[in-house]
């Protein structure tokens, strides 16, 4: 079974530029999260998707951070403007129903520089 | 949500036994107990998880306290690889959202 995808795995720009992360997660899982790690600290969920829904997004800095999951498949991040303090690693992972005993599959994750 | 408490660090000797402590003293009758574990420069990946009893799998040990607020991870026999910070996370029932607290970062010892 083939992993959780990220693309791209790394990322430098500079502040106030846009930059946006592809995830393709493993094939049948209905919920796709979105996690941010600061070096040092573990990491933070922004988004929750439920097939193409999103069920919490309470940690999106919505002024700046946007997602969206087409057709319940792969998704996109997306930060526009960047801020140096968006310097980080951001996880995808899947799980295959999002209930509570499921096991939650993560990718490689991009790391982001911003400068 | 629900929150753990776990040691900063821990150190292990190779080849021997490892006991992770995570105390989960607001732990509600539902919440699964979750253990995950980050190798440097990799995503968390998936060890072990229970609700009530005891669970073993080729991994790891998942010991949980009859009240429910502590759990122990197990490491049978520790090796190099098996160096990573450790995550105890909780989960309610119905609803998988993770909050990773710091963890704890496991040295081995050749």
């Amino acid at each position: 079974e083939a992993g959780v995808a990220q693309s791209p795995r790394y990322k430098i720009i500079e502040k106030r530029q846009s930059v946006a992360f592809w995830c393709n997660p493993i094939s049948g899982h209905a919920t796709l999260y979105w996690y941010q790690q600061i070096l040092g600290q573990g990491p933070k969920l922004l988004i929750q998707f439920q097939n193409n829904g999103v069920v919490d997004d309470s940690q999106l800095p919505k002024d700046r951070f946007s997602a969206e999951r087409l057709k319940g498949v792969d998704s996109t991040l997306k930060i526009q403007p960047a801020k140096l303090e968006d310097s980080a690693v951001y996880l995808c992972a899947s799980s295959r129903a999002g209930q509570g005993g499921d096991e939650q599959y993560f990718g490689p994750g991009t790391r982001l520089t911003v400068t | 949500d629900a929150k753990t408490t776990q040691p900063n660090s821990m150190e292990s000797n190779e080849e021997e036994p490892v006991h992770l402590p995570c105390n989960h003293s607001t732990i509600s009758g539902t919440d699964y107990i979750h253990w995950y574990r980050q190798l440097p420069s990799q995503g968390p990946e998936y060890v072990i998880h229970g609700l009530t009893s005891n669970v073993n799998n080729r991994m790891a040990s998942l010991a949980i306290a009859e009240d429910r607020k502590s759990s122990t991870l197990i490491l049978h026999r520790a090796t190099l690889r098996d160096a990573a910070v450790y995550y105890c996370i909780l989960t309610s029932y119905n609803f998988n959202k993770f909050y990773f607290g710091s963890g704890t970062k496991l040295n081995v010892k050749p």
